[in-house]
């Protein structure tokens, strides 16, 4: 069981350049989410996706976009990357989002460098 | 939105002493309350959660209390160990709203 798998591991770019970060977990979860995570800052959400079909902005949205491709798989796009956009980003799932509320299930994370 | 707090940022213990981490909120609606465990360069991961109807919550050695009057909720870690050393986080859920802590870096001195 792979849990959530997140792709790839290490990623430099130029400022300009685009990219795109895969997830997919084998869990059957509804909810999906894409945070980053920077040095005494804990994690901002990106974008999350509470369940197929619908995605919603985070508190740190801009910059980004996502695709809710199917249960399995939520991506996350840089159009244009700025060096502000360099970080550890994760992706996580759960069960089901609001009202009833459970744990998440990190992936292994991604470290971008914006250069 | 949801604002949360964590104190201490860094935390240093002997092994055998218990540590307590704690976490203020803003959001009076928000309801359910995860700590995360994140071991450097690892993901994070669950270790313990309580929701706003429940006050106290164990699993063996870690504990975690819920204040909803004033709105803060704590970590607490007895007998700690060496591998309990780590980046712990708390959030707070609000709808679909999850804010998470800056964190607390925890040194259990063998």
């Amino acid at each position: 069981n792979a849990g959530v798998t997140q792709t790839p591991k290490f990623q430099v770019l130029k400022t300009g350049q685009s990219m795109t970060l895969q997830c997919a977990q084998d869990m059957n979860h509804n909810s999906m989410y894409w945070y980053r995570q920077d040095p005494g800052m804990g994690l901002r959400l990106i974008y999350y996706s509470a369940s197929e079909g619908t995605t919603d902005k985070g508190e740190v949205p801009n910059g980004y976009n996502v695709s809710r491709l199917n249960k399995r798989e939520f991506s996350l796009r840089l159009e244009s990357a700025a060096p502000s956009q360099t970080s550890v980003y994760f992706c996580a799932s759960s069960v089901a989002g609001p009202p009833s509320a459970y744990g998440y299930t990190f992936g292994s994370g991604t470290r971008l460098t914006v250069v | 939105g949801e604002n949360v707090e964590q104190h201490p940022s860094t935390l240093s213990v002997q092994e055998g002493d218990s540590a307590v981490i704690k976490c203020t909120y803003s959001d009076s609606a928000s309801n359910y309350f995860p700590w995360y465990k994140q071991e450097l360069g690892k993901r994070p991961q669950l270790i313990i959660d309580i929701r706003s109807n429940v006050g106290e919550k164990k699993d063996q050695r870690i504990a975690v209390t819920l204040n909803k009057t004033a709105k803060h909720f704590s970590l607490h870690i007895t007998e700690t160990q060496p591998e309990d050393s780590a980046v712990y986080f708390c959030a707070a859920l609000n709808n679909n709203d999850m804010r998470f802590g800056a964190g607390t870096r925890l040194t259990v001195k063998p």
